[in-house]
């Protein structure tokens, strides 16, 4: 079954920093990827997507990921957090033939003043 | 659009005892997901119609959990009789199209079974 793995449960970063959410999948045709956002007693909200369509994905709030199929890869990253991206970032995969979403086990960005 | 609705969004209840929980999906959407979310086992799906079928129940802990939906703007998780480890953040989600496309996920409900 297709799955993702999410590197470190709690990153922390000062504001201004580099931010970077590690993302690992298992497939062996690449799958849909997506990277959700989760706020404090809120529900999921999209960041961005991979569809094959661009190995580099664009998202909201200044979000970038990039697909790296020979790393197996969907790493998260934006150039300078700011407090307001402190929340809990879920990396998913969609499987092939599958609607439904096969999430990570998600990772809790902190960041410091 | 209000985006996926769910009532309520607070649940406590005791052991054995019924709970419903409500999902009203996007407009014009035609999957819905029950998802789970507790600390031990992250976020799980329960079960997802398309078109208002049951595609995928194997998420589903047991027989005391059933989901139905009765039309596209509806649906029903049921847990009966409740017992305290369904305690847990119960999403509901939806959907339009096919695996590449975003799901709108509901604020979710909070159930505590004591």
């Amino acid at each position: 079954a297709q799955s993702v793995t999410q590197l470190g449960s709690h990153v922390s970063v000062s504001e201004g920093a580099l931010v970077l959410l590690r993302c690992n999948y298992s497939s062996s045709v690449p799958p849909y990827l997506f990277w959700y956002v989760q706020y404090p007693n809120q529900g999921l909200q999209l960041l961005l997507k991979y569809t094959s369509a661009a190995t580099l994905v664009k998202g909201i709030n200044g979000f970038e990921a990039e697909f790296k199929k020979s790393e197996t890869s969907f790493h998260l990253t934006k150039p300078s957090a700011h407090m307001s991206d402190a929340a809990e970032y879920f990396c998913a995969v969609s499987p092939t033939g599958r609607r439904a979403l096969t999430f990570g086990s998600g990772t809790r960005l902190q960041v410091q003043p | 659009d209000a985006g996926v609705i769910q009532s309520p969004r607070h649940e406590v209840t005791e052991m054995g005892q019924e709970v419903t929980l409500r999902c009203k999906p996007i407009s014009g959407h035609n999957s819905l997901f029950w998802y789970r979310q507790t600390m031990m086992r992250g976020l799980e799906l329960l079960i997802y119609f398309n078109n208002n079928v049951p595609i995928d129940d194997s998420g589903m802990p047991e027989d005391r959990f059933s989901a139905k939906m009765p039309n596209a703007s509806f649906s029903t998780l049921k847990i009966q009789p409740s017992e305290p480890r369904d305690s847990a953040v119960y999403f509901c989600a939806s959907s339009l199209g096919g695996s590449e496309n975003e799901q709108f996920f509901g604020p979710g409900t909070r159930l505590t079974v004591l």
